[in-house]
C-alpha cells in the first residue's frame, strides 16, 4: 500500500529558529515528491523534487530529495510568524499520495 | 492565468439536496482532479480527469458524480450526501497527467457543510 509520512506532526518554534520537516514515502509508481504550504484553504506549491541529492531553494526555504533513503526534507531558516502553516509532501507520479502533514507554530 | 478558481467558497445543504461544485482553469492544463480533505487530516483523492476522461474514481460513493465538460471546467454534483460528506473539496489541475509527476496547482476549496 503506497504511504507517505511527515514528521514532526506538529511543531512549536520561536521567530528566528531554524526547523527542519521531515517525509518518508513508500509509493510504488514515483517519479516526484511535491512539497506544499497550507493555510486557510488551498495549499500553495513550494517545491517539486525529482532528483535525488539537488537542493531546491527560495529565500528561507529549501529542501532536498535522498531517493536511496525515499526521504525529502524541507527546512525553513529564520522562522516568521508567517510561516506558521501546515506543510504537506505529496509523492506519487500521475496521481500523488499526501502525507498528513506538519502543522508549524511560530512564536513571536 | 495561473489560477485554478473554484465556486461556491462556502455551501450548506441538506441531506435531499442537489448541488454542484464547479472548478475552472485556463492555464491549458489536461489534468483535473478533485480531492476532499476533512480537518487536520490531508487532502484524499476522489476523482482524476485526464484529456476530459475519467481516469481515477478513488472508490467514491455514487452520491458524488465528477463531470468534466471540456478541457477547463470540471463539476462535481452531489446528490443525498450525509453529514459525514462535510469537508473542504479541493480541485487541482496539473499540466499533463499522461507524463508524469507534473505539480498540482490548487483552487482555494468549497467548504461544504452538510446538515
Amino acid at each position: 500500500e503506497d504511504k507517505v509520512v511527515q514528521s514532526p506532526l506538529s511543531l512549536v518554534v520561536h521567530e528566528g529558529d531554524t526547523v527542519t520537516l521531515n517525509c518518508s514515502y513508500e509509493v510504488t509508481n514515483f517519479r516526484s515528491l511535491l512539497w506544499y504550504k497550507q493555510e486557510k484553504k488551498a495549499p500553495t506549491f513550494l517545491f517539486m523534487l525529482t532528483s535525488s541529492g539537488i537542493e531546491k531553494k527560495s529565500g528561507r526555504l529549501s529542501s532536498i530529495l535522498d531517493k536511496k533513503e525515499l526521504s525529502s526534507i524541507l527546512n525553513i531558516t529564520a522562522t516568521q510568524t508567517g510561516d506558521s502553516a501546515i506543510y504537506l509532501c505529496a509523492g506519487g507520479r500521475n496521481q500523488f499520495y499526501f502525507g498528513t502533514g506538519t502543522s508549524l507554530t511560530v512564536i513571536p | 492565468d495561473t489560477e485554478v478558481t473554484q465556486t461556491p467558497k462556502h455551501l450548506v445543504m441538506g441531506m435531499t439536496n442537489k448541488k454542484s461544485l464547479k472548478c475552472e482553469q485556463h492555464m491549458g492544463h489536461r489534468a483535473m482532479y478533485w480531492y476532499k480533505q476533512k480537518a487536520k487530516k490531508p487532502p484524499e483523492l476522489m476523482f482524476v480527469y485526464s484529456y476530459e476522461k475519467l481516469s481515477i474514481n478513488e472508490s467514491v460513493p455514487s452520491r458524488f458524480s465528477p463531470e468534466c465538460p471540456n478541457s477547463s471546467l470540471l463539476n462535481l454534483h452531489l446528490h443525498a450526501l450525509q453529514p459525514e460528506d462535510s469537508a473542504l473539496y479541493l480541485c487541482a489541475s496539473s499540466q499533463d497527467r499522461r507524463r508524469g509527476g507534473e505539480k498540482l496547482f490548487f483552487g482555494s476549496g468549497t467548504q461544504l457543510s452538510v446538515l
